[in-house]
């Protein structure tokens, strides 16, 4: 297991179109999160799931945003009719307990031009 | 409103010094605490996690942890060029996502 991936690393974008990331977690791992960072702040939660449920969704997230966990394993995050403010490193997590510290992957950024 | 309160830095110790980096919060049911470390354009990286009032040590860092104070730290002795990064502290509770705080910058003279 090579830990968190996430793909693409990069991906810019004009706006007004849609982009769809990718996140595989470390197997075992039964929790996903999704969280994005903009220079200078720490990471802002985005939403997560346990297993194929996604429990929590941050109330300051646009209804353009939707995140997905089919199977229980991968997620997808894709972003509708992009705006130069979505513009941010969108970073996945994973962790097996409730309290346990996530492993983060490498990361998305976002650019929106 | 569950908040984490960093002061931004930057912090700049000499090496071979101790770096003092602290954190506090506003949600008394808080649970697990952690301390994640970021270098730029890189992702957060966990060095530390605490749960109980006290001291946790692991090498050259401790977590110290006062629920009573609602207040988190992270001591790094004898620090390093290679510690320059930002430092994330980060809270939750069971049931509930991480949340961050927006991270104190620490630079490490040599």
């Amino acid at each position: 297991d090579t830990g968190v991936s996430q793909d693409p690393r990069h991906k810019i974008t004009k706006r007004g179109q849609n982009v769809t990331f990718r996140c595989d977690p470390i197997s075992e791992h039964n929790r996903l999160y999704w969280y994005r960072q903009t220079l200078g702040q720490g990471p802002e939660f985005l939403t997560y799931f346990q297993n194929e449920a996604q429990l929590e969704k941050s109330r300051l997230l646009s209804d353009r945003f939707s995140a997905e966990r089919p199977k229980g394993s991968f997620s997808t995050l894709e972003i509708q009719r992009t705006e130069q403010g979505d513009s941010a490193m969108y970073l996945c997590a994973s962790s097996l307990g409730t309290l346990d510290g996530y492993t983060f992957g490498s990361g998305t950024r976002l650019t929106v031009v | 409103q569950k908040e984490v309160e960093q002061n931004s830095g930057p912090l700049s110790v000499p090496e071979g010094a101790i770096a003092s980096l602290n954190c506090t919060y506003s949600d008394r049911v808080s649970q697990s605490f952690f301390w994640y470390r970021q270098y730029s354009g890189k992702s957060p990286e966990l060095i530390m996690s605490i749960y109980s009032n006290g001291d946790k040590e692991d090498g050259r860092f401790t977590a110290q942890l006062n629920k009573a104070s609602q207040y988190v730290s992270l001591l790094i002795r004898d620090s390093q060029p290679s510690d320059s990064a930002t430092y994330l502290c980060a809270v939750n509770q069971a049931g509930t996502a991480l949340i961050f705080g927006k991270g104190t910058t620490l630079s490490v003279s040599s």
